[in-house]
């Protein structure tokens, strides 16, 4: 099982519109968890961090359930510039990956007009 | 404005031919990365420093080589590049201590002919 399971999409959606992207990760030892926005070509970028209480950020809204070890990112009111890839990431609180940080394949969304 | 820098932005070279890429940081922050991304693939640790401490991931080819003269730079050196080491090199840092987001320099695309 891959450490960091993300659908890959393409999510294809029109401006406005209400976008979920999952991930899943394995290691339940994991602590901190983050969304990063990867656009064509360029570098990561920190989107938000994910906290155990669900946290919001404007149009994003980001939750975890530990649980299950799922963690979720809600787009509302898509706009054409969030089309990027959305990486799911887990910091490595263990073993010899103290403090690194584990990144998912990445889904990718495309907001049309 | 404070940033990572990463020099060349494109590197061409050829098979077997060494080559090396640079990373710059005016965070002065204590960790400095090397990630390895192909296409349509999540960014992979090929090794860390922590302050001069040289942190190798295990699965990390002998082909890849670092150095950290000092706090801001650091070096990715790539002994004899094969055509499957083509991929973005993304260098990021981050500070211990001081909620340890990464940020990422914008990357040097390398072409292996």
């Amino acid at each position: 099982r891959k450490e960091v399971e993300q659908d890959p999409g393409p999510f294809n959606v029109p401006e406005g519109a209400t976008v979920a992207f999952n991930c899943t990760y394995s290691n339940s030892a994991s602590q901190s968890f983050f969304w990063y926005r990867q656009d064509c070509r360029k570098e990561p970028k920190l989107l938000m961090s994910v906290y155990s209480s669900g946290n919001e950020d404007g149009r994003f809204t980001a939750q975890l359930n530990r649980a299950s070890q799922y963690i979720s990112l809600l787009i509302r009111d898509s706009k054409l510039s969030d089309s990027a890839t959305y990486l799911c990431v887990v910091k490595g609180d263990y073993g010899g990956s103290q403090g690194n940080l584990i990144f998912g394949k990445g889904t990718k969304l495309s907001v049309k007009p | 404005d404070a940033m990572v820098i990463q020099n060349p932005r494109y590197q061409v070279t050829q098979f077997g031919k060494p080559v090396t890429l640079s990373c710059s940081q005016t965070l002065n922050h204590n960790v400095m990365y090397w990630y390895q991304q192909k296409s349509s693939q999540a960014p992979k640790l090929l090794f860390h420093y922590y302050d001069k401490d040289f942190n190798n991931e295990a699965d990390t080819p002998d082909n890849f080589q670092s150095r950290r003269p000092n706090t801001s730079f650091c070096f990715l050196d790539i002994r004899s590049p094969g055509l499957g080491d083509a991929a973005m090199y993304l260098c990021a840092t981050s500070s211990r201590g001081a909620g340890e987001t990464q940020y990422f320099g914008p990357g040097t695309r390398l072409l292996v002919l």
